[in-house]
Order: C-alpha cells, then structure tokens, then sequence
C-alpha cells in the first residue's frame, strides 16, 4: 500500500459505540494527518500531527480523537459524540516540504 | 486560514479531447501546489505539483500552471483517455501555524472521458 496502511478496510458501528480506525507508515514521515471524505465535500481536515507525542485539531475535529505515541501510527477513534460518522477516511502522511501520500482508505458505516 | 476554490465540479469530454480544471487561493503565502487523481474507491495520487517558483510544469498529457499575481493555478489533460476519468482535486499549502505547513484542498471536479 505505498507504504502506509489502513486498516480495516470496512468498519461496521452500532450506535453509542466508540470504534478507532489504525493508520501505520513506514515512510519515516514526521506528519501524519486524518482526513473525512463525503460525497461532493472533498477532503474534510480532521487532525493532523507533526511530531511524536503533539497533535493538533484540523476544520471538523469534534467527535474524534487522536494519539501519537510511535511516530509510524496515528489512530483515530470515532467517539458516540460524533452524530454522523458514516463516511470514507483516509489517512495521509508527509515529510515537511512535500506532498501527502494517503492510505487506501477505511469506509466507515453506522448500523 | 487558506481557501481553495476549485471549478468545474464535474465536467465531460469527448475521448481525444482536453480537459481544464481551475483553482484559486486565497494565502498569497502559499508556495506549493499538487493536483491528485482519485479514481472510485480509492486512494487519491499524486499525478503532478508546482511550487511557487516556477510558471509551468509538464508531464507527458498533463501539465499545470500557476499564476501568482492572480492566485490561480490549472490543471490541462490532453489527449484524454477514458482511464482519464477520475475525480481530480487541487490543493494549496500555506504556513498554519507553530512551524507547520499543511494542504487546504479544493472539493474537487468529477472528470468523465466518454469514448
């Protein structure tokens, strides 16, 4: 996958329940960045991360939440705070002057 | 924060024919430029960027250029191809604060080849 993974591929939440989406890159990229997608709404900046342990709120963070504990991983869980969840993340990582490289993507569903 | 603007939202051409996608910015700050192609499902690409310094770039049928006293920068596919077809987004990155750079992307523009 280009060197950064997404998993799992479809994610299934039943209503109330927190879910977390992973995110690994072995491209030793400093940035890490979440991103919603929904039809017609291009690409929705959740958080992003510059370095290990630090992570900042992207346009539409709430509801989400992040850590950065490895510098390879950069999960996000969906909280039952997050009323409309069902939507297609992608996660991305770069180095500091130079495009994103996305992973292929987690569809998330609420059932 | 920056705001990128991208027209058309969809658009159809003929096989064979060019495509023309525009996008504007509003960070005169900002200093590179990549377009991705998204294909149904699938990851966005990179397929080809322009940083500040430079008018033009090509590569093979696409190519972009940027004008920066106007803040805007297209996308030209030539000779298109139906595997052409895609969504395609542009985005602009601008300084966002604590040392850190970050892409503000457009909502993209949904391109059919139709044979």
């Amino acid at each position: 996958d280009g060197g950064i993974t997404q998993s799992p591929k479809y994610l299934f939440r039943k209503e109330g329940q927190n879910v977390t989406l992973s995110c690994e890159q072995n491209l030793n990229h400093d940035a890490m960045y979440w991103y919603r997608q929904d039809p017609g709404q291009g690409l929705r900046l959740i958080y992003y991360s510059q370095i290990v342990n630090d992570f900042q709120k992207g346009d539409i963070a709430e509801g989400y939440s992040v850590s950065r504990e490895k510098k390879e991983s950069f999960p996000l869980t969906v909280t039952s705070a997050q009323k409309n969840p069902t939507a297609f993340y992608l996660c991305a990582s770069s180095r500091q002057h130079s495009g994103y490289t996305f992973g292929s993507g987690t569809r998330l569903t609420v059932v | 924060g920056e705001n990128v603007e991208q027209h058309p939202s969809t658009l159809s051409v003929q096989e064979g024919d060019s495509a023309v996608i525009k996008c504007t910015y509003s960070d005169s700050a900002s200093n590179y430029f990549p377009w991705y192609k998204q294909e149904l499902g699938k990851r966005p690409q990179l397929i080809i960027d322009i940083r500040s310094n430079v008018g033009e770039k090509k590569d093979q049928r696409i190519a972009v250029t940027l004008n920066k006293t106007a803040k805007h920068f297209s996308l030209h596919i030539t000779e298109t191809q139906p595997e052409d077809s895609a969504v395609y987004f542009c985005a602009a990155r601008a300084y966002s604060g604590a040392g850190s750079y970050q892409l503000t992307f457009g909502k993209g523009t949904k391109l059919s080849v139709i044979p």
